[in-house]
C-alpha cells in the first residue's frame, strides 16, 4: 500500500467491552510501533515489532493491552475490558528497519471512544 | 533516561510573519532530533531530523532546524508563516541504540491572516 493503513478510524465501545485495532503497515517495512495520543500529552509508547525478534513490550500500561504481529506484516493491538481512561487515539508507525535513525511513517489513527 | 519539553502547547503568528517552535532535550547521549507535523485528520510526517551531521537541518515545506548542543536545543523556524502551515507540531528524540522515540507534548500552530 501507499501508506500505513489503521481501522476502523473511529471506535466507540462500552466500559469493560474489549477492542481490536487494525495496523496494516508499509510493505517492505520490517519495524512496527504503537503510540497512544491522549490530549494535551505526546505520544506514549506501547509497543515495538522488529522482523522476528521478541515484541519490546515495555509501554504496555496494563496487562490489559496486548499486541500481536502476524507473518511480519499486519498488527492488532487488543485492550481487554476497555476502561474510560483507555480513551485516546491509538496510532500505528512503521519504518524500513529499525533503530533510533529512521523515519518513522505514521497511520492516521484509530480514536477510540470508550462510554 | 531522555526526555523532550517543548515549550508553549499554542503559537500563533501572522501570515508572513517567523515561525518558531522551541524543543529542548535531555539525554545522556548524543541522541538522534526529530520534528514531525501532523496535520488535522492526517497522521505524522516527517519534517526534518538531526542524525550528527551538519548542526542546520532544512526540512520540507520551508522548514529548518538548529542542533545546539551546549542549550540541548533543536528549535524549529520557517521565515515567513503559510497558511497551510497551521498543525500540530511534535519534536522526538531517540538513539541510535534501541528502538524507542520519545516525543514531546506538541505545539498547536495557527496562522492568523
Amino acid at each position: 500500500g501507499a501508506g500505513v493503513s489503521q481501522s476502523p478510524s473511529n471506535k466507540v465501545t462500552e466500559k469493560g467491552k474489549d477492542v481490536e485495532l487494525r495496523c496494516d503497515p508499509i510493505s517492505g517495512h520490517t519495524a512496527l510501533y504503537w503510540y497512544r495520543q491522549s490530549l494535551g500529552q505526546g505520544l506514549e509508547f506501547l509497543i515495538y515489532f522488529q522482523g522476528n525478534s521478541a515484541p519490546d513490550k515495555s509501554g504496555l500500561p496494563s496487562d490489559r493491552f496486548s499486541a500481536e504481529r502476524t507473518g511480519g506484516s499486519v498488527s492488532t493491538l487488543t485492550i481487554q475490558r476497555t476502561q474510560q481512561e483507555d480513551s485516546a487515539v491509538y496510532l500505528c508507525a512503521s519504518s524500513r528497519a529499525g533503530g533510533g535513525s529512521e523515519k518513522l511513517f505514521f497511520g492516521s489513527g484509530t480514536q477510540l471512544s470508550v462510554l | 533516561a531522555q526526555s523532550v519539553t517543548q515549550l508553549g502547547s499554542h503559537v500563533s503568528v501572522s501570515e508572513g510573519a517567523l515561525v518558531l517552535l522551541r524543543c529542548n532535550y535531555s539525554s545522556s547521549v548524543p541522541p538522534y532530533l526529530f520534528w514531525y507535523v501532523q496535520y488535522p485528520n492526517q497522521g505524522l510526517q516527517l519534517l526534518l531530523k538531526y542524525t550528527s551531521a551538519a548542526t542546520l537541518v532544512k526540512g520540507i515545506n520551508g522548514f529548518e532546524a538548529e542542533f545546539k548542543k551546549s542549550e540541548t536545543s533543536f528549535h524549529l523556524t520557517k521565515p515567513s508563516a503559510h497558511m497551510s502551515d497551521a498543525a500540530e507540531y511534535f519534536c522526538a528524540v531517540s538513539k541510535n541504540t534501541g528502538n524507542q522515540f520519545y516525543f514531546g507534548t506538541g505545539t498547536s500552530l495557527t496562522v492568523i491572516p
